[in-house]
């Protein structure tokens, strides 16, 4: 039972560079997303995707780009890695939910993405 | 808006009880729970909605107080297991898009000792 799939695990950029992360879920979730954490800082939301071919900004986007060209996948891209986006990168996918408790799931977690940029 | 997570950080000793509190500023609607070991990923603990009772495990439990914009996690004789992170999450609505973007507090770093 995979759960969320987060690749790679670790990196190392040069200031400048690009790179993309993948996060793949097999539970057949409708949302999924994209945070950093920094320490002292908890869990900010970069991007979110509430289905198929939909993106949204979260709290920090600037920098990132992503893509949902499947359900079960989410890219995280940078376009041109900073210092600044050292930080090590979760992706969770809920489900949907229905009535009352639409939206109101759990988020699972992938196991996180190390990120340095020297 | 982050909520606010207190303490920052406590230090039990097994069998112990601890509070941690999340407060906002914001109207909530409800409320998730994860804890993080280190180096792991969050995990869910549980979820509690606005009008809705408390709840958890029989060591594990929570309430929120609508009127305060605030939830509590109690964890009752402690356990070395219990020692990580804990974050509480916010939604600001009980559908679309503020339902399932959660808003999370800075942690709670909770260390258990023998």
């Amino acid at each position: 039972n995979a759960g969320v799939t987060q690749t790679p695990k670790f990196r190392v950029l040069k200031t400048g560079q690009s790179m993309t992360l993948l996060c793949a879920q097999d539970m057949n979730h409708e949302y999924m997303y994209w945070y950093r954490q920094d320490p002292g800082m908890g869990l900010r939301l970069i991007h979110y995707s509430v289905g198929e071919g939909t993106t949204a900004k979260g709290e920090v986007p600037d920098g990132y780009n992503v893509s949902r060209l499947k359900k079960q996948n989410f890219l995280l891209g940078l376009e041109s890695a900073a210092p600044s986006q050292t930080s090590v990168y979760f992706c969770a996918s809920s489900y949907l939910g229905t009535g009352v408790l639409s939206g109101n799931q759990p988020q699972h977690f992938g196991d996180g993405t190390r990120l340095s940029i020297l | 808006q982050q909520p606010v997570q207190s303490p920052q950080a406590v230090i039990l000793r097994e069998g112990e009880d601890a509070v941690i509190n999340c407060s906002s500023s914001k109207a909530l609607y409800s409320v998730h729970w994860y804890r993080q070991k280190h180096g792991e990923a969050p995990v869910f603990l549980m979820i509690l909605l606005k009008g809705g009772e408390q709840k958890g495990h029989e060591k594990i439990s929570a309430s929120f107080n609508e009127k305060k914009q605030q939830s509590s996690l109690y964890l009752t004789a402690s356990q070395l297991s219990y020692s990580g992170t804990y974050f509480c999450g916010t939604a600001s609505s009980y559908s679309g898009a503020g339902s399932y973007q959660l808003t999370f507090g800075k942690g709670t770093k909770l260390s258990v000792i023998p």
